[in-house]
């Protein structure tokens, strides 16, 4: 069956660095997601992307972070410059059709652990 | 005000019990999806919900549009079912706002 992968599944980093994640949707699925999961709360939506652009961010994507599909198989989250607070669990997540209509599969999940 | 409510927050049950989790949102939506979330923190679409009902497998969800509100349902619950269920709602967009999740453990 086909998944939704992440890379890596665990990164540690220094506060102010930059750190990347990476994401290979599901090959036919148009529309990309990006959620975190700080620990012990609930999961939050960051980015939606379609079409090689962003189509919807929410209050916490912010300057420091970006979103690219360099390649039509990655779907990659930049964090510029750390902090503290970036510490948690980052989804990735496809659909073959947007707004609201189309099934999401998620990747296991990118943990990032800022120090 | 939270946008999406679950209860209850957390559940255990025996192994073969009925298993009822509710979620109440106070906007108009699109659809409703629910989640599941395991032990090792991966995410499992279980269903997507815009109208009436869905059945797969033992698991039933149900959603009232006027009175906001859907429930999942597990039959005949086993241990493997112990994970954190989540109630998300799409407002139309494709932003997804999420519930705080159901912790359930089945015991055999």
């Amino acid at each position: 069956e086909p998944e939704v992968t992440q890379t890596p599944s665990h990164q540690v980093t220094q506060m102010g660095q930059e750190v990347i994640l990476r994401c290979v949707p599901i090959s036919n699925h148009l529309y990309f997601y990006w959620y975190r999961q700080i620990l012990g709360q609930k999961v939050e939506f960051l980015v939606s992307f379609y079409n090689n652009e962003i189509s919807e961010k929410s209050e916490i994507f912010d300057d420091q972070f970006s979103v690219e599909r360099p390649d039509g198989s990655n779907f990659t989250l930049k964090i510029r410059s750390t902090k503290l607070e970036d510490s948690a669990m980052y989804f990735c997540a496809s659909s073959q059709q947007g707004w609201g209509t189309g099934e999401l599969f998620f990747g296991e999940g990118s943990r990032l652990t800022v120090l | 005000k939270n946008e999406v409510e679950q209860s209850p927050q957390n559940l255990t049950a025996q192994e073969g019990e009925f298993i009822t989790i509710n979620c109440s949102y106070s906007v108009g939506i699109s659809a409703l999806h629910w989640l599941q979330q395991h032990p090792g923190g991966g995410i499992v679409s279980l269903f997507m919900l815009s109208s009436g009902k869905k059945k797969h497998g033992r698991l039933i969800a149900t959603i009232n549009i006027q009175e906001k509100h859907s429930s999942l349902h597990i039959t005949a619950s086993h241990p493997r079912d112990s994970a954190v269920y989540i109630c998300a709602v799409r407002l139309g967009t494709d932003k997804l706002i999420f519930g705080t999740g159901t912790r359930l453990q089945v015991f055999p």
